[in-house]
């Protein structure tokens, strides 16, 4: 357990459906960042939090998609009108400042 | 760079063997290298971390070489054990003495399997 907790662990949605999902970091740490993941590839950046602010969005980050972390602790991404491509395990991970990222356990979305 | 998809790099040996996985990283650029070990299901779990400045480092039963010429990373692991067993990747990232906000950009992956 590396201190960063995801919720929930699974979901499965039927297309055009929204999700949210929520991460919690360390306690201390600044900088939180959501990674998307499928099936035998390695973790792929879509967006990144410096305390509350957004700092940077992947090109990955489609309009359907919005982060927030509103008081600097928690973050939620939510997807609007989910499609089977969305399909993935979405990742989340902090750090303080530049030191190493922990990675929670993710969430494994299925779109059906 | 890019993967190809699910036909990962496979490396089986046997429990107590040494195991060496290899990694070529993308951007010249990048000066801050990680290993990480994701087992089914969980997220990546740290193991070793390197900076450019460095071409050896070690922790506990694992070194991790960076050789920035050919842009390649390897991570050793010594007396592999059956808990070793996991999918391990190598990350990059711009540090920037620390300026940058220190996305990872993730490399393939190689599936390691250790046999009792």
């Amino acid at each position: 357990d590396t201190g960063v907790s995801q919720d929930p662990r699974h979901k499965i949605t039927k297309r055009g459906q929204n999700v949210t999902f929520r991460c919690d970091p360390i306690s201390e740490h600044n900088r939180l960042y959501w990674y998307r993941q499928t099936l035998g590839q390695g973790p792929e950046f879509l967006t990144y939090f410096q305390n509350e602010a957004q700092l940077e969005k992947s090109r990955l980050l489609s309009d359907r998609f919005s982060a927030e972390r509103p008081k600097g602790s928690f973050s939620t991404l939510e997807i609007q009108r989910t499609e089977q491509g969305d399909s993935a395990m979405y990742l989340c991970a902090s750090s303080l400042w530049n030191q190493k990222q922990y990675f929670g356990p993710g969430t494994r979305l299925t779109v059906t | 760079g890019e993967s190809v998809g699910l036909h990962l790099p496979t490396l089986s040996v046997q429990e107590g063997d040494n195991s060496i996985i290899n990694c070529a990283y993308s951007n010249s650029a990048s000066d801050y290298f990680i290993w990480y070990k994701q087992e089914s299901g969980k997220g990546p779990q740290f193991i070793i971390d390197i900076r450019s400045n460095m071409d050896k480092r070690q922790g506990q039963r694992v070194t991790v070489l960076l050789n920035k010429t050919v842009k390649h990373l390897s991570l050793q692991i010594a007396a592999t054990q059956p808990g070793d067993s996991a999918v391990y990747f190598c990350a990059e990232s711009l540090d920037a003495g620390g300026t940058s906000y220190g996305k990872l950009t993730f490399g393939q992956g190689t599936i390691l399997t250790v046999h009792p």
